[in-house]
């Protein structure tokens, strides 16, 4: 059992690149987040989905797009990568949005902007 | 608007020592849950705790306990006997009870240091 993979884990960019993150859980979760962490800061939310076709904005969503075409795959998207989205960036998966259901992390992809 | 804060950036021990690392959380609402997350220097989180408003009973777990206090918004982490492998970023975290999405709002990390 996996539980939640991401890919790549490493990635260089150059300003105005673009790239895909994948995130793929195999726990059969409904709902499948994207956070970025930076020094400081802890974890901010990013985007969000509740269900296969469905996505939100999370509380630092400008810059980035996603899309979940499959339950079990999240992507993340930055169209034009900028310095200032230099982060770590975690997936996550729940069973639930109910409360009682804690979110497993995935491994997290460093991303350098240059 | 929901706020938590671990006023402990850093923190340095030596093997063996108690240590509490703090976490204050702000919130209306009347239902929600805290979480302790554990991220070792390899980079990834592992969840260690999950409580609810509504359960105000410490909690022990071999070395580690929680203490959580409702009357100071208070959710604090104590290591026992601290060993080198306990070194890492430790996160609290804040989930409401709702039915819109199961946003965790983080604090910004305590770093703990163990040294042999």
């Amino acid at each position: 059992n996996a539980g939640v993979t991401q890919t790549p884990k490493f990635r260089v960019l150059k300003t105005g690149q673009s790239m895909t993150l994948l995130c793929a859980q195999d726990m059969n979760h409904e709902y499948m987040y994207w956070y970025r962490q930076d020094p400081g800061m802890g974890l901010r939310l990013i985007h969000y989905s509740v269900g296969e076709g469905t996505t939100a904005k999370g509380e630092v969503p400008d810059g980035y797009n996603v899309s979940r075409l499959k339950k079990q795959n999240f992507l993340l998207g930055l169209e034009s990568a900028a310095p200032s989205q230099t982060s770590v960036y975690f997936c996550a998966s729940s069973y639930s949005m109910g409360s009682s259901y804690e979110q497993y992390f995935g491994p997290g992809t460093r991303l350098t902007v240059t | 608007a929901q706020k938590v804060t671990q006023a402990q950036t850093e923190i340095s021990v030596v093997e063996k020592e108690d240590v509490t690392l703090d976490c204050v959380y702000e919130t209306r609402d009347t239902t929600y849950y805290l979480f302790w997350y554990k991220q070792p220097p390899s980079g990834e989180l592992v969840f260690l705790i999950r409580r609810n408003s509504f359960d105000e009973q410490n909690e022990i777990s071999g070395r580690y306990s929680w203490n959580f206090q409702k009357s100071t918004s208070s959710f604090n982490f104590t290591i026992t006997a601290s060993q080198v492998v306990d070194s890492a970023v430790y996160f609290c975290a804040l989930k409401r009870e709702s039915t819109s999405y199961g946003k965790l709002t983080f604090g910004q990390g305590t770093i703990l240091t163990v040294h042999p």
